[in-house]
């Protein structure tokens, strides 16, 4: 697809679970984030990838929070033992390097925690 | 100093009317400010951005006021329309430093 890919979309899970969130990015963009928007909240920055540099992971929330990215590819969110504060959209974007390149999102996956 | 402090939180506009959102930032190193647009189960889309090189900047009804010395910009939306009703986000980039700062977002609703 042209657009930014995620998966799932919805995704409801018991608290202390595992959960895995995918993100496909837009082909050839060098330059992946993720964010985490709670209900009616703005955008929370979670972590940022830029081609082989070190990740910028200075926004997750706590040790439970973790994110991978293969190459300049797909990434993964992993959020170990899920707790109800979790529930959240978590956005992905993508985009080309440089201050002025537009950074396109994702529709988000919808996580609740029960 | 790495926040953008957007307002009003919720804003309703009579059809044809115009919608004004403002935010303020203290980061002078920030270069690059856009406004996003995120409709309900949607994921933010760019709707127009800025420099702070230049004062204004319009695309159709969406305008972009730029006030350097002030550490503040707006979004005007002239004529406004159902269809514009969305939730609103300002951000902030700094250059070298690819990571957007998001306001907290304004909750427009036209009505007919």
């Amino acid at each position: 697809g042209a657009g930014v890919s995620q998966s799932p979309s919805n995704k409801v899970t018991e608290k202390g679970k595992d959960v895995e969130l995918r993100c496909d990015p837009i082909s050839g963009h060098t330059a992946l984030y993720w964010y985490r928007q709670r209900l009616g909240q703005g955008l929370e920055f979670l972590i940022y990838f830029q081609g082989n540099s070190a990740p910028d992971k200075s926004g997750l929330p706590s040790d439970r929070f973790s994110a991978e990215r293969t190459g300049e590819s797909v990434s993964t969110l992993t959020i170990q033992r899920t707790q109800q504060e979790d529930s959240a959209v978590y956005l992905c974007a993508s985009s080309l390097v440089g201050t002025g390149n537009t950074i396109y999102f994702g529709e988000g996956s919808w996580l609740t925690v029960v | 100093q790495q926040q953008v402090k957007q307002s009003p939180q919720s804003l309703i506009v009579q059809k044809g009317g115009i919608s004004i959102i403002n935010c303020a930032y203290e980061n002078t190193a920030f270069d690059y400010f856009p406004w996003y647009q995120q409709f309900p189960g949607k994921g933010p889309a760019l709707l127009i951005a800025i420099r702070p090189d230049v004062s204004e900047k319009k695309e159709g009804r969406f305008t972009i006021s730029f006030n350097k010395s002030a550490k503040q910009f707006s979004l005007h939306i002239m004529d406004s329309q159902p269809g514009d009703s969305a939730t609103y986000f300002c951000a902030a980039r700094s250059g070298g430093y690819n990571k957007l700062i998001f306001g907290a977002g304004t909750r427009l609703a036209v009505h007919p």
